[in-house]
């Protein structure tokens, strides 16, 4: 299966500042998701990346805090933005190869607000 | 809108035994059910997967079933190892694409030896 590089794999940030998370795969992808996995919870999707157009937000998640960009078939971007403590979590990229599924996912990225 | 409860949120076993964990789904459109293993500070990897066509499916000591007319399915686990201990989600697919899941709560599997 493809291999799925996250970057950075953590970090910890000051209060009011943005964060762009980098996801790279080493092989072209039909689709590439982004979720978020608060402490000891369960994963919840976030939007979809597009490729070449706006991603698609799941209800709760909009564009001005999470803005995602995915300018070709192997990498995408997740900046979470004017970051507050209730933002610490996992953030995690999941891509599907094929033409459905399955979904897998890089390793994440642990984002510490202070 | 769509939902995927998971139970239970604990399983304890000894090893050898086995282990069932249940999930329903509310959208009759959900066509693909995934389950996902997450070791503690690790990715999920998928251990196993069954679309809506298909009522089981097996893979060594791992099984999932499906029921469609009731919106369940269960992954069950026999002759349990202690590494098979972890935390486990089952999802559902939520949109006609087929592509985006939705995730249970996860169950926290503990196998002692």
């Amino acid at each position: 299966s493809a291999v799925i590089s996250q970057k950075p794999s953590r970090d910890i940030c000051q209060r009011g500042t943005s964060l762009t998370i980098q996801c790279q795969v080493d092989s072209q992808v039909t689709m590439m998701f982004w979720y978020r996995q608060q402490p000891g919870q369960s994963l919840t999707l976030i939007a979809t990346a597009n490729q070449g157009s706006e991603a698609t937000y799941e209800s709760g998640f909009v564009i001005d805090k999470f803005p995602i960009s995915r300018p070709n078939l192997t990498f995408s971007t997740l900046t979470v933005s004017n970051m507050s403590p209730e933002d610490s979590s996992i953030y995690l990229c999941s891509v599907v190869t094929g033409s459905g599924q399955p979904q897998h996912f890089g390793d994440g990225t642990r984002l510490s607000i202070l | 809108g769509e939902n995927v409860e998971q139970h239970p949120s604990t399983l304890s076993v000894q090893e050898g035994d086995s282990a069932v964990i249940k999930c329903t789904y509310s959208d009759s459109a959900s066509n693909y059910f995934p389950w996902y293993k997450q070791e503690l500070g690790k990715r999920p990897q998928l251990i196993i997967d069954i679309r809506s066509n298909v009522g089981e499916k097996k893979d060594q000591r791992i099984a999932v079933t499906l029921n469609k007319t009731a919106k369940h399915f269960s992954l069950h686990i026999t002759e349990t190892q202690p590494e098979d201990s972890a935390v486990y989600f089952c999802a559902a697919t939520i949109n006609q694409a087929g592509t985006a899941l939705i995730f249970g709560k996860g169950t926290t599997l503990s196998v002692s030896s």
